[in-house]
């Protein structure tokens, strides 16, 4: 199957400062890049959906200035937290899917980051 | 009510049993159907795609039933191995295309 890569794989950070995690597909061009959110044993919370070139698209209750999303090629997204807090520590997973809706998505490893 | 529902278990049952699992859906527009499992801590992972006909690969069969907006996933023979949380996932197909998870169903197999 399709290859993401996400970095880092974890990062711990103080309260404050910005995160940046990358996504990248490896081996196929990702038209579509979504992020997602997981808190202990809860299921993936879908945070936006980006497409290449454009805004992206942020789910309720998801603030788009506190989350920024860069989908700047068909190979890489970014999801920056900003000036991050401990509620923001959390299991982020990134997704990608080619140019049809009918593909499937294929996932990164995940970042875990940790807020102190 | 949630978009994608699923029991959430625990199921713990012994090495060898058949297992089944079921997902609700409530968005008629939803076009294209998915299990995935994950293994605790690690992303999720395709375990089989839902066709309308249904399927099989080995010893997990998949079901869909459109008119009752449910999908269900049947382990045969389980294996330690299969002990994981399947995810019931739902691509609703519009003008924003839009993936949706269940929360999951914990399996526990025990020698």
């Amino acid at each position: 199957g399709a290859v993401v890569s996400q970095h880092p794989s974890r990062v711990i950070c103080k309260s404050g400062t910005s995160v940046k995690i990358e996504c990248r597909s490896l081996d196929f061009q990702a038209t579509t890049m979504f992020w997602y959110r997981q808190f202990p044993k809860q299921s993936l919370m879908l945070m936006a959906t980006s497409n290449e070139g454009s805004k992206a698209t942020y789910e309720q209750g998801v603030e788009k200035d506190k989350f920024l999303i860069n989908h700047a090629s068909l190979t890489l997204s970014t999801l920056t937290v900003t000036s991050a807090h401990p509620e923001d520590s959390s299991f982020y997973i990134c997704s990608a899917r080619g140019q049809s809706q009918k593909e499937t998505q294929y996932f990164g490893p995940g970042t875990r980051l940790l807020v102190l | 009510r949630k978009e994608v529902e699923q029991d959430p278990g625990p199921f713990n049952v012994p090495e060898g049993a058949t297992v089944a699992f079921n997902c609700t859906y409530s968005n008629s527009a939803s076009q294209s159907f998915f299990w995935y499992r994950q293994d605790c801590r690690k992303e999720p992972k395709l375990l089989m795609s839902v066709y309308s006909s249904g399927n099989e690969d080995g010893r997990f069969t998949a079901q869909l039933n459109r008119a009752s907006q449910y999908i269900s996933l049947l382990i045969r023979d389980s294996k330690l191995s299969d002990s994981a949380t399947y995810l019931c996932v739902v691509n609703i197909w519009s003008s924003a295309s839009k993936i949706i998870f269940g929360s999951g169903t914990r399996l526990s197999i025990r020698p």
